[in-house]
């Protein structure tokens, strides 16, 4: 399967600043990258769908303002978390799908975890 | 949002035991897939299910699928420490979109 490698696997930030979450396919070119949110012991849930060349598109309640999303590659995606504050505390994923290949399964990064202070 | 529920949300068994977990999703869908995540980790891919299947072998893994109503369970059988982690269902309702359950913490104790 593909391989996702996210970077950084965690940082520690101060509340006020940007922090950028880097998600790199490297052996697929992925015109599609998921971007998700996991707060502890809960599931996953989508935060935007990272479009190569396109804007994102954000889903319900996610402010595309404060997590910039740029998908200028096929081999990479950045989401930005701006001016961050304690509640954006979070565990951030990346994953690509099989596209433009019929919907299979899905590769995850490893994820970063994000602490503002 | 998320796609569906997923039950028990917890579950603790002995080494050797089967492990049981249960997926409900509320609308239709391609496919349905399992997943495993470690404590910290990111996700890795364990099984997908086509909507027109109703059974899946993989391993020590057996999933099935109802989509009359709108089901799927995961079953382990004679599970081992290194098992335990957190599982979720995931289903695929177009051709990107992909929907987490809430997930299951599995503790398999040696």
């Amino acid at each position: 399967g593909a391989v996702v490698s996210q970077h950084p696997s965690w940082v520690i930030c101060k509340s006020g600043t940007s922090v950028k979450i880097e998600c790199r396919s490297l052996d697929f070119q992925a015109t599609t990258m998921f971007w998700y949110r996991q707060f502890p012991k809960q599931s996953l849930m989508l935060m935007a769908t990272s479009n190569e060349g396109s804007k994102a598109t954000y889903e319900q309640g996610v402010e595309k303002d404060k997590f910039l999303i740029n998908h200028a590659s096929l081999t990479l995606s950045t989401l930005t978390v701006t001016s961050a504050h304690p509640e954006d505390s979070s565990f951030y994923i990346c994953s690509i799908t099989g596209a433009p290949k019929e919907f299979t399964e899905a590769f995850f990064g490893q994820g970063t975890r994000l602490t503002v202070v | 949002s998320q796609q569906g529920e997923e039950d028990p949300q917890a579950l603790s068994i002995q080494e050797g035991e089967n492990a049981t977990m249960n997926c409900s999703y509320k609308t239709s869908i391609n496919n349905l897939q399992w997943y495993r995540q470690n404590s910290g980790r990111g996700l890795v891919h364990l099984i997908l299910i086509r909507s027109n299947e109703r059974e899946k072998h993989s391993g020590r893994l057996r999933v099935t699928l109802d989509t009359s109503k709108k089901s799927s369970s995961l079953l382990i059988t004679a599970s081992r420490a290194a098992d335990t982690a957190s599982y979720f269902c995931a289903t695929a309702i177009g051709i990107v979109d992909m929907r987490f359950g809430a997930g299951t913490r599995l503790t398999v104790k040696p």
